[in-house]
């Protein structure tokens, strides 16, 4: 069973700068998370989707962050325009039943 | 609300003896506990999990858990660790109802030293 895919795996931008990461779930999987990791600290959910529906968006800065899952499948999470405090590993996650979540890689940003 | 309390920020240990992990939970509701760990550079992987049942969780690589609820505990153990368990090992707790994210704590650092 393929994992949880996530890209690119790192990225490097200017301040200012646009910035869209992609996640593709684990197949049937229904829901899906993306987590903020700032080094040094455990990962902190951004947002929640259910099929392609949001559960849960509410540590998710909407000035400048968006998310989306189109068709209930693939997720894309978008940062516009990055400041140098969102340099972190951005997690994305799926989940079949309500208890376990399967992690993909990651990807790093890293903001100059 | 829910927190995640881990001790901890860094274990250094002997390879081949035992370690101890702890991690405190704060919910007002039901939750379920879990252990992930993280190699560097790589994804979190499930460890360990307490959904319901006995207190006591293992794991296939010699790490075991025990929720205890009136101190609102979920401590990692593993009576003698390997060099290959260097990594960062992070507790988490989510509702059993309701939208389940995952709550972390801030992590432990497992250092084993030869």
């Amino acid at each position: 069973e393929a994992g949880v895919a996530q890209s690119p795996r790192y990225k490097i931008i200017e301040k200012r700068q646009s910035v869209a990461f992609w996640c593709n779930p684990i197949s049937g999987h229904a829901t899906l998370y993306w987590y903020q990791q700032i080094l040094g600290q455990g990962p902190k959910l951004l947002i929640q989707f259910q099929n392609n529906g949001v559960v849960d968006d509410s540590q998710l800065p909407k000035d400048r962050f968006s998310a989306e899952r189109l068709k209930g499948v693939d997720s894309t999470l978008k940062i516009q325009p990055a400041k140098l405090e969102d340099s972190a590993v951005y997690l994305c996650a799926s989940s079949l039943a309500p208890r376990e979540q399967f992690f993909g890689p990651g990807t790093r940003l890293t903001v100059l | 609300a829910q927190s995640v309390t881990q001790l901890d920020s860094q274990v250094p240990v002997f390879e081949e003896a035992p370690v101890e992990l702890r991690c405190n939970y704060s919910s007002s509701v039901s939750v379920y506990l879990f252990w992930y760990v993280q190699y560097p550079n790589q994804g979190l992987q499930l460890l360990l999990k307490y959904l319901s049942g006995s207190t006591l969780v293992e794991s296939i690589n010699g790490f075991e858990a025990e929720f205890n609820k009136s101190q609102t505990s979920f401590h990692l153990r593993k009576p003698s660790v390997h060099i290959s368990d260097t990594a960062e090992y992070f507790c988490a707790v989510s509702h059993d109802t309701g939208r389940r994210a995952l709550t972390f704590g801030s992590g432990t650092r497992l250092q084993v030293q030869p």
